[in-house]
């Protein structure tokens, strides 16, 4: 069965410094891997995914299959990231059953 | 496009009852998934429709229960509420076999007394 640990509940950065956010996971298989995010009162959304190695709002995170690792980086962290951070995992194509971490609450300090 | 709608917002029941959560999928998808997501916890897949019928299946016991509508509208029931049945249930919407994103709906939130 696959399994995603992020092992940060919660991550504060002071604005302009660099964000990183854990992701590991376990899976015998290949799989996808994506970060959701969810803003103040707005639903869960999805921020990227490997397979299109897009920046979305500056963040980046690269798949490390040797590590099983999807961190999430991003150089210039801003006041607008703060939110709440699930990392996601799916068998297939991403539409089909979801696997999330327990997510990382980030706060960027003014 | 109005995305993902579900309905109710917030509801409150009593230990035992029964629950039916409803969800509309964005235009154009045709694949319904639900999740349940406790507090503090992340999204946990509950099972996923498509052409009427359950696909996959995640690890809950029988008494939550799904249907699709020929609409692609979906609906969650949850027989014999438990406290712990206590949570936040996600409606997700796709489009089966190609490569597109889930859209997640606003969400339901259950409470069991």
């Amino acid at each position: 069965a696959q399994r995603v640990t992020q092992p940060e509940k919660l991550l504060s950065v002071f604005k302009g410094a660099p964000v990183e956010l854990k992701c590991n996971y376990s899976y015998s298989g290949s799989p996808e891997l994506f970060w959701y995010v969810q803003y103040s009162r707005q639903r869960l959304q999805l921020l990227l995914r490997h397979i299109s190695r897009e920046s979305i709002k500056g963040f980046t995170a690269d798949l490390n299959k040797g590590e099983t690792s999807f961190h999430l980086k991003k150089p210039f962290a801003q006041e607008e990231d703060s939110a709440m951070y699930y990392c996601a995992l799916s068998t297939n194509f991403g539409n089909e059953k979801l696997t999330f971490g327990t997510g990382t609450r980030l706060t960027i300090i003014p | 496009d109005a995305g993902v709608t579900q309905s109710p917002t917030h509801l409150i029941k009593t230990r035992g009852q029964q629950v039916t959560l409803r969800c509309s999928p964005k235009s154009g998808h045709d694949t319904v998934s639900w999740y349940q997501q406790a507090l503090g916890q992340g999204p946990q897949f509950i099972f996923q429709y498509y052409e009427e019928e359950e696909r996959q299946r995640g690890n809950f016991p029988d008494r939550f229960s799904g249907h699709q509508f020929p609409n692609y509208s979906s609906e969650l029931n949850v027989n014999a509420l438990l406290l712990g049945d206590s949570a936040l249930y996600l409606c997700a919407s796709s489009l089966v076999g190609g490569d597109t994103e889930a859209f997640f709906g606003q969400g339901t939130r259950l409470t069991v007394v």
